[in-house]
């Protein structure tokens, strides 16, 4: 079983819309979740990350954690053109030394 | 605003070749790692380093592989003799003093094409 799955997509939006993201994993002993984004043909950058379950807010986004059900999300309010990219989400392993991502999502935010 | 830098930003090389990669990671960060990531999948842990020495490597990084951090400032990864299947991007990345694994500054990478 795959550790963290995600959809591929791509997810096509208009701006101003809220995004919803979501990831699945499968170890219930992973506790810190990060959400990134990648531009094409850039590094991923970190924008969130949540620790356990619980939801963390840093201002248009929002990531939240589910570990009843195993579930990752990141929701964006007031899509913009800017915010058009792939979304990683990613778990740090039970050891706390690496992080395993999922295959992202592509985003497009249309004006 | 402090980045990782990396260096070449594509290679394009023979199968069999040796090819090094070359990173500076932020100046006060003490924890650096390589990731890679191949054409349409995930990106993946290799290495992590520390202190002057490998802390973690995954099954990728066989013995084809190998790190160093021959001073204050370059991290590289080495690959002796290359394959088809190494043409990826490679993602350097460092963590800095305070924060946990998952708070990764990811440089821009370098892109390897393997002929």
């Amino acid at each position: 079983q795959k550790e963290v799955e995600q959809d591929p997509g791509p997810l096509s939006v208009p701006e101003g819309a809220i995004v919803s993201l979501n990831c699945t994993y499968s170890n219930s002993a992973f506790q810190y979740f990060m959400w990134y984004r990648q531009y094409s043909r850039k590094g991923p950058e970190l924008l969130m990350y949540t620790y356990s379950s619980g939801n963390k807010e840093d201002g248009r986004f929002t990531a939240q954690v589910d570990k009843s059900s195993k579930y990752i999300s990141l929701f964006i309010r007031d899509s913009q053109p800017s915010d058009s990219a792939t979304y990683l989400c990613a778990a740090l392993n039970q050891a706390g030394t690496a992080l395993i991502f999922g295959k992202g999502t592509t985003l497009s935010v249309s004006s | 605003e402090p980045e990782v830098t990396q260096t070449p930003s594509h290679q394009v090389t023979q199968m069999g070749q040796e090819v090094i990669l070359r990173c500076v990671p932020i100046s006060n960060h003490l924890y650096f790692y390589w990731y890679r990531q191949i054409l349409g999948q995930k990106v993946e842990f290799l290495v992590s380093f520390y202190n002057n020495e490998i802390s973690e490597k995954s099954e990728i990084f066989d013995d084809q592989f190998s790190v160093e951090r021959p001073d204050g400032s370059n991290f590289t990864l080495k690959i002796r003799s290359t394959k088809l299947e190494d043409s990826a991007m490679y993602f350097c990345a460092s963590v800095g003093p305070g924060s946990n694994t998952g708070e990764l500054f990811f440089g821009e990478g370098s892109r390897l094409t393997v002929l």
